[in-house]
Protein backbone atom coordinates (compact mmCIF):
# COMPACT_ATOMS: atom_id res chain seq x y z
CA UNK A 1 0.00 0.00 0.00
CA UNK A 2 0.89 3.78 -0.60
CA UNK A 3 2.96 5.35 2.46
CA UNK A 4 1.92 8.69 4.33
CA UNK A 5 4.38 10.03 6.50
CA UNK A 6 3.78 12.74 9.50
CA UNK A 7 5.92 14.68 11.36
CA UNK A 8 6.96 15.64 14.32
CA UNK A 9 4.56 12.69 16.05
CA UNK A 10 3.85 14.49 18.75
CA UNK A 11 4.63 18.14 19.75
CA UNK A 12 4.05 20.04 23.34
CA UNK A 13 3.78 24.23 22.97
CA UNK A 14 3.31 27.40 24.82
CA UNK A 15 -0.24 28.66 24.20
CA UNK A 16 -0.40 31.10 21.44
CA UNK A 17 2.94 29.95 19.46
CA UNK A 18 2.65 28.33 16.06
CA UNK A 19 2.95 24.78 15.03
CA UNK A 20 3.65 23.53 11.96
CA UNK A 21 2.67 19.47 10.82
CA UNK A 22 4.27 17.90 7.86
CA UNK A 23 2.64 15.41 5.95
CA UNK A 24 4.24 13.83 3.01
CA UNK A 25 3.37 11.02 0.63
CA UNK A 26 6.84 8.97 0.14
CA UNK A 27 6.36 6.69 -2.64
CA UNK A 28 3.15 8.18 -4.97
CA UNK A 29 2.39 11.92 -5.71
CA UNK A 30 -1.25 12.66 -4.03
CA UNK A 31 -2.76 15.68 -5.92
CA UNK A 32 -5.17 15.72 -2.72
CA UNK A 33 -4.91 15.63 0.87
CA UNK A 34 -6.97 15.09 3.85
CA UNK A 35 -6.68 16.38 7.43
CA UNK A 36 -8.61 15.06 10.17
CA UNK A 37 -8.40 15.81 14.03
CA UNK A 38 -9.26 13.61 16.65
CA UNK A 39 -10.24 13.92 20.14
CA UNK A 40 -10.02 11.32 23.07
CA UNK A 41 -12.90 8.93 22.46
CA UNK A 42 -13.77 11.04 19.55
CA UNK A 43 -13.95 9.65 16.02
CA UNK A 44 -12.03 11.38 12.86
CA UNK A 45 -13.25 14.59 11.87
CA UNK A 46 -12.50 16.08 8.70
CA UNK A 47 -10.89 19.59 9.01
CA UNK A 48 -9.95 20.38 5.35
CA UNK A 49 -9.32 18.95 1.66
CA UNK A 50 -5.91 19.96 0.65
CA UNK A 51 -5.61 20.12 -3.29
CA UNK A 52 -1.90 20.48 -4.81
CA UNK A 53 -1.58 23.74 -6.25
CA UNK A 54 -4.97 25.60 -4.94
CA UNK A 55 -6.62 26.72 -1.78
CA UNK A 56 -7.62 24.07 0.78
CA UNK A 57 -11.33 23.52 1.33
CA UNK A 58 -12.07 23.71 4.46
CA UNK A 59 -15.08 22.03 6.65
CA UNK A 60 -18.35 24.01 8.08
CA UNK A 61 -16.57 25.17 11.73
CA UNK A 62 -13.14 24.84 10.66
CA UNK A 63 -11.19 28.55 10.98
CA UNK A 64 -9.28 28.67 7.49
CA UNK A 65 -7.36 31.80 9.18
CA UNK A 66 -6.25 29.34 12.12
CA UNK A 67 -5.28 25.87 10.60
CA UNK A 68 -3.35 27.11 7.65
CA UNK A 69 -3.28 24.75 4.71
CA UNK A 70 0.00 24.40 2.21
CA UNK A 71 -0.08 21.95 -0.24
CA UNK A 72 2.76 23.32 -2.51
CA UNK A 73 4.07 19.75 -3.65
CA UNK A 74 2.33 16.30 -4.96
CA UNK A 75 4.34 14.65 -2.20
CA UNK A 76 3.69 17.42 0.26
CA UNK A 77 1.14 19.14 2.71
CA UNK A 78 1.53 21.36 5.57
CA UNK A 79 -1.45 22.52 8.65
CA UNK A 80 0.09 25.35 10.70
CA UNK A 81 -1.93 25.50 13.90
CA UNK A 82 -1.71 29.36 14.57
CA UNK A 83 -1.95 30.98 18.24
CA UNK A 84 -2.45 27.98 19.26
CA UNK A 85 -4.64 27.24 22.14
CA UNK A 86 -4.82 24.66 24.69
CA UNK A 87 -8.54 23.96 23.26
CA UNK A 88 -6.53 22.68 19.99
CA UNK A 89 -4.69 20.02 21.93
CA UNK A 90 -5.85 16.85 19.83
CA UNK A 91 -4.58 14.15 17.49
CA UNK A 92 -4.13 15.69 13.95
CA UNK A 93 -3.77 12.77 11.22
CA UNK A 94 -3.66 13.69 7.55
CA UNK A 95 -3.90 11.38 4.83
CA UNK A 96 -4.04 10.43 1.05
CA UNK A 97 -5.66 8.38 -2.00
CA UNK A 98 -4.30 6.75 -4.81
CA UNK A 99 -5.93 9.54 -7.35
CA UNK A 100 -4.87 6.76 -10.35
CA UNK A 101 -6.86 3.85 -8.33
CA UNK A 102 -10.26 6.33 -7.52
CA UNK A 103 -11.24 3.56 -5.31
CA UNK A 104 -11.53 6.02 -2.33
CA UNK A 105 -9.89 4.49 -0.17
CA UNK A 106 -7.47 6.88 2.43
CA UNK A 107 -3.77 5.70 3.20
CA UNK A 108 -2.83 7.50 6.98
CA UNK A 109 -0.18 8.86 8.33
CA UNK A 110 0.78 7.94 11.74
CA UNK A 111 -0.39 11.27 13.62
CA UNK A 112 0.99 14.04 15.18
CA UNK A 113 -0.67 14.22 19.10
CA UNK A 114 -0.77 18.32 19.69
CA UNK A 115 -0.24 19.33 23.60
CA UNK A 116 -0.88 23.54 24.18
CA UNK A 117 -0.04 24.20 27.38
CA UNK B 1 -29.23 12.70 12.07
CA UNK B 2 -25.82 11.49 11.83
CA UNK B 3 -23.86 10.57 8.45
CA UNK B 4 -22.41 7.53 9.64
CA UNK B 5 -23.57 5.86 12.58
CA UNK B 6 -21.95 2.92 14.51
CA UNK B 7 -22.76 1.63 18.17
CA UNK B 8 -19.95 3.03 20.01
CA UNK B 9 -19.67 -0.10 22.63
CA UNK B 10 -18.02 -1.24 23.81
CA UNK B 11 -18.58 -5.01 22.59
CA UNK B 12 -17.47 -7.39 24.32
CA UNK B 13 -16.85 -10.79 22.69
CA UNK B 14 -14.73 -14.15 23.68
CA UNK B 15 -11.77 -15.51 22.21
CA UNK B 16 -12.65 -17.66 19.58
CA UNK B 17 -15.88 -16.47 18.85
CA UNK B 18 -17.32 -14.17 16.07
CA UNK B 19 -17.50 -10.24 16.75
CA UNK B 20 -20.08 -8.34 14.62
CA UNK B 21 -19.72 -4.61 14.01
CA UNK B 22 -22.60 -2.63 12.23
CA UNK B 23 -22.77 0.79 10.48
CA UNK B 24 -25.39 2.52 9.12
CA UNK B 25 -25.54 5.74 6.34
CA UNK B 26 -27.55 8.45 5.07
CA UNK B 27 -26.07 9.28 2.05
CA UNK B 28 -28.05 6.52 0.07
CA UNK B 29 -25.62 7.52 -3.27
CA UNK B 30 -22.24 6.70 -1.48
CA UNK B 31 -20.02 4.22 -3.55
CA UNK B 32 -17.41 3.12 -1.37
CA UNK B 33 -17.42 1.94 1.68
CA UNK B 34 -14.46 1.15 4.22
CA UNK B 35 -13.48 -0.92 7.69
CA UNK B 36 -10.50 0.79 9.80
CA UNK B 37 -8.67 -0.59 12.54
CA UNK B 38 -7.34 1.84 15.18
CA UNK B 39 -5.30 1.05 18.35
CA UNK B 40 -5.44 3.15 21.01
CA UNK B 41 -2.59 6.60 20.22
CA UNK B 42 -2.42 5.05 16.77
CA UNK B 43 -3.67 6.28 13.46
CA UNK B 44 -6.44 4.02 11.68
CA UNK B 45 -5.68 1.58 9.14
CA UNK B 46 -7.66 0.19 6.61
CA UNK B 47 -9.11 -3.51 7.38
CA UNK B 48 -11.37 -3.95 4.48
CA UNK B 49 -13.25 -2.39 1.50
CA UNK B 50 -16.31 -2.80 0.00
CA UNK B 51 -18.00 -1.59 -2.84
CA UNK B 52 -20.90 -3.81 -4.33
CA UNK B 53 -23.72 -4.83 -2.70
CA UNK B 54 -23.34 -8.45 -0.66
CA UNK B 55 -20.33 -10.22 0.91
CA UNK B 56 -16.21 -9.64 0.59
CA UNK B 57 -14.23 -12.29 2.47
CA UNK B 58 -10.34 -11.19 3.51
CA UNK B 59 -8.86 -13.86 5.82
CA UNK B 60 -10.83 -13.76 9.16
CA UNK B 61 -12.40 -10.88 8.11
CA UNK B 62 -16.31 -10.87 5.60
CA UNK B 63 -17.61 -7.23 5.04
CA UNK B 64 -21.05 -7.63 4.08
CA UNK B 65 -22.91 -4.28 2.20
CA UNK B 66 -26.58 -3.90 1.68
CA UNK B 67 -27.27 -0.42 -0.59
CA UNK B 68 -30.88 -0.77 -0.15
CA UNK B 69 -31.18 -0.94 3.48
CA UNK B 70 -27.90 1.93 4.20
CA UNK B 71 -26.26 -0.73 6.35
CA UNK B 72 -22.36 -2.19 6.62
CA UNK B 73 -20.94 -4.25 8.76
CA UNK B 74 -18.16 -6.58 9.73
CA UNK B 75 -17.83 -10.11 10.60
CA UNK B 76 -14.47 -10.79 12.72
CA UNK B 77 -14.23 -14.79 12.92
CA UNK B 78 -12.18 -16.50 15.10
CA UNK B 79 -11.63 -13.49 17.11
CA UNK B 80 -8.27 -13.00 18.64
CA UNK B 81 -7.47 -10.71 21.66
CA UNK B 82 -5.06 -8.74 18.89
CA UNK B 83 -8.28 -7.58 17.38
CA UNK B 84 -8.93 -5.57 20.82
CA UNK B 85 -9.11 -1.97 19.29
CA UNK B 86 -11.68 0.53 17.94
CA UNK B 87 -13.18 -0.36 14.01
CA UNK B 88 -14.57 2.89 12.53
CA UNK B 89 -17.20 2.51 10.10
CA UNK B 90 -16.40 4.95 6.98
CA UNK B 91 -18.14 6.09 3.46
CA UNK B 92 -16.98 8.38 0.60
CA UNK B 93 -20.50 10.10 -0.06
CA UNK B 94 -21.45 10.55 -3.46
CA UNK B 95 -19.20 12.76 -5.72
CA UNK B 96 -17.16 13.36 -3.18
CA UNK B 97 -13.21 12.80 -2.03
CA UNK B 98 -13.35 12.63 1.34
CA UNK B 99 -14.35 9.80 3.56
CA UNK B 100 -17.00 10.34 6.95
CA UNK B 101 -16.08 8.57 9.79
CA UNK B 102 -18.72 7.04 12.10
CA UNK B 103 -18.15 7.94 15.71
CA UNK B 104 -16.20 3.82 15.73
CA UNK B 105 -16.98 0.88 18.26
CA UNK B 106 -14.40 -0.12 20.91
CA UNK B 107 -14.24 -3.81 20.79
CA UNK B 108 -12.61 -5.50 23.28
CA UNK B 109 -11.85 -9.68 23.09
CA UNK B 110 -11.38 -11.17 26.00
CA UNK B 111 -9.05 -14.41 26.55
Amino acid sequence: GAVVSQHPSWVICKSGTSVKIECRSLDFQATTMFWYRQFPKQSLMLMATSNEGSKATYEQGVEKDKFLINHASLTLSTLTVTSAHPEDSSFYICSASLTTLNTGELFFGEGSRLTVL
Amino acid sequence: QKEVEQNSGPLSVPEGAIASLNCTYSDRGSQSFFWYRQYSGKSPELIMSIYSNGDKEDGRFTAQLNKASQYVSLLIRDSQPSDSATYLCAVQPQGAQKLVFGQGTRLTINP
